[in-house]
């Protein structure tokens, strides 16, 4: 069965610097989704893209965060300039369509560390 | 804004006992509801999920959830649980476009971990 994968599984990471979390979504997949989870808190949206563009964002997606499809496979999450508070778990989502009753299919997970 | 709370933490059962997560959230509209699982070290996954019609939703492993629209509700439940069911269990909303809500990103509860003593 496709699945949705993601690198690397760990980063550590210094403040203030950049990191870009990868993402392999589920192939015939046009929409794309980046969710975190800090520990011990909910799973958060970050941001939805299709069609080379984003769609949806939420307040935590500021000028520090960037997404990217930049071939026919990968989408990408840059931070910037990270801050300890970036230090989460990361994750990508796929789904076929933007319709509602289309399940959201997640990857593993990137476990960002930021010292 | 829309948010959605799950009551329980940490849930420890011994197998074969009924299992009942608690999930509710809060938005005025029309509501499309999931619940997701995480196994430990693996993907968070699919369990079952609410559009419209039959409230009582059949999953997969033997889960149903029921979702009950005046107490704003949508609690999981499974007769018997099996050591192999110990997971994280999220429950997660999105509203629908027609009251406001958003265009798919899934509102998440904290989750409930589940520890199933054998």
């Amino acid at each position: 069965e496709p699945e949705v994968t993601q690198t690397p599984s760990h980063q550590v990471t210094q403040m203030g610097q950049e990191v870009i979390l990868r993402c392999v979504p589920i192939s015939n997949h046009l929409y794309f989704y980046w969710y975190r989870q800090i520990l011990g808190q909910k799973v958060e949206f970050l941001v939805s893209f299709y069609n080379n563009e984003i769609s949806e964002k939420s307040e935590i997606f500021d000028d520090q965060f960037s997404v990217e499809r930049p071939d026919g496979s990968n989408f990408t999450l840059k931070i910037r300039s990270t801050k300890l508070e970036d230090s989460a778990m990361y994750f990508c989502a796929s789904q076929t369509s933007g319709v509602l009753q289309e399940t959201q299919y997640f990857g593993p997970g990137t476990r960002l560390l930021v010292l | 804004a829309q948010s959605v709370s799950q009551h329980n933490h940490h849930v420890i059962l011994s197998e074969a006992a009924s299992l009942e997560l608690g999930c509710n959230y809060s938005y005025g509209g029309t509501v499309n509801l999931f619940w997701y699982v995480q196994y430990p070290g693996q993907h968070l996954q699919l369990l079952l999920k609410y559009f419209s019609g039959d409230p009582l939703v059949k999953g997969i492993k033997g889960f149903e959830a029921e979702f009950i629209k005046s107490k704003f509700s949508f609690n999981l439940r499974k007769p018997s649980v099996q050591w192999s069911d110990t997971a994280e269990y999220f429950c997660a909303v999105i509203g629908a476009p027609d009251y406001g809500g958003s265009q798919g990103n899934l509102i998440f509860g904290k989750g409930t971990k589940l520890s199933v003593k054998p």
